[in-house]
């Protein structure tokens, strides 16, 4: 069974430090992975997508890393901003041979915030 | 109206009543998704719809009843819940190209439920 984990669960850091978030995965078998953003009582916002022949994805200050035989994911974000703090979510997507629709599978979630 | 909306945002209900939550997207996409976020555990697939058809059901207890008439809405139909079923239960869409997986998911803004 495939579960992710991400580390730390809480982190509070100054304006305008560069910070990364881990995010861990048991099984390698996967199609994708995001990273999303929740606003507090919000939904999500898919920040970055990538794919398992991709190694990383970068919007912005935003740059996410993927080694799927290791089973880690990194987002790492640059400067950052107040604006930032949220609750930042990965996710995988399944692998399977004969559904072209799999279920993502999520972390608990890191809480960010940047504190001006 | 673009993406992603649920109403109604908020919902307070005994454990006797019956209720219903409803998703809109306008986004063209022909799968749907029923997530449940409860604190400090991460997302959980409840139910999958692609092309108005049930693909995916986790487990869910029977008190909790989806329906899809088109590919535009999903409702998800409360009956008898117990304190614990409360959380916020996101809705999601995606375009699903069989064979070649899902793209990104969109997510709307929830429904906060709680039972009393």
């Amino acid at each position: 069974k495939q579960e992710v984990t991400q580390i730390p669960a809480a982190l509070s850091v100054p304006e305008g430090e560069n910070l990364v978030l881990n995010c861990s995965f048991t099984d390698s078998a996967i199609y994708n992975l995001q990273w999303f953003r929740q606003d507090p009582g919000k939904g999500l916002t898919s920040l970055l997508l990538i794919q398992s022949s991709q190694r990383e994805q970068t919007s912005g200050r935003l740059n996410a890393s993927l080694d799927k035989s290791s089973g880690r994911s990194t987002l790492y974000i640059a400067a950052s901003q107040p604006g930032d703090s949220a609750t930042y979510l990965c996710a995988v997507r399944l692998l399977r041979k004969n559904s072209g629709n799999t279920p993502l599978v999520f972390g608990k979630g890191t809480r960010l915030s940047v504190i001006a | 109206e673009t993406g992603v909306t649920q109403t109604p945002r908020h919902l307070v209900m005994g454990m006797t009543n019956k209720k219903s939550l409803k998703c809109e997207q306008h986004l063209g996409h022909n799968a749907m998704y029923w997530y449940k976020q409860s604190a400090k555990k991460p997302l959980e697939l409840m139910f999958v719809y692609s092309l108005e058809e049930r693909v995916e059901n986790n487990s869910v207890p029977s008190r909790f009843s989806p329906e899809c008439p088109n590919s535009s809405h999903l409702f998800l139909h409360l009956h008898t819940l117990q304190p614990e079923d409360s959380a916020l239960y996101l809705c999601a869409s995606s375009q699903d190209r069989s064979g070649a997986g899902a793209d990104t998911q969109y997510f709307g803004p929830g429904t906060r439920l709680t039972v009393l």
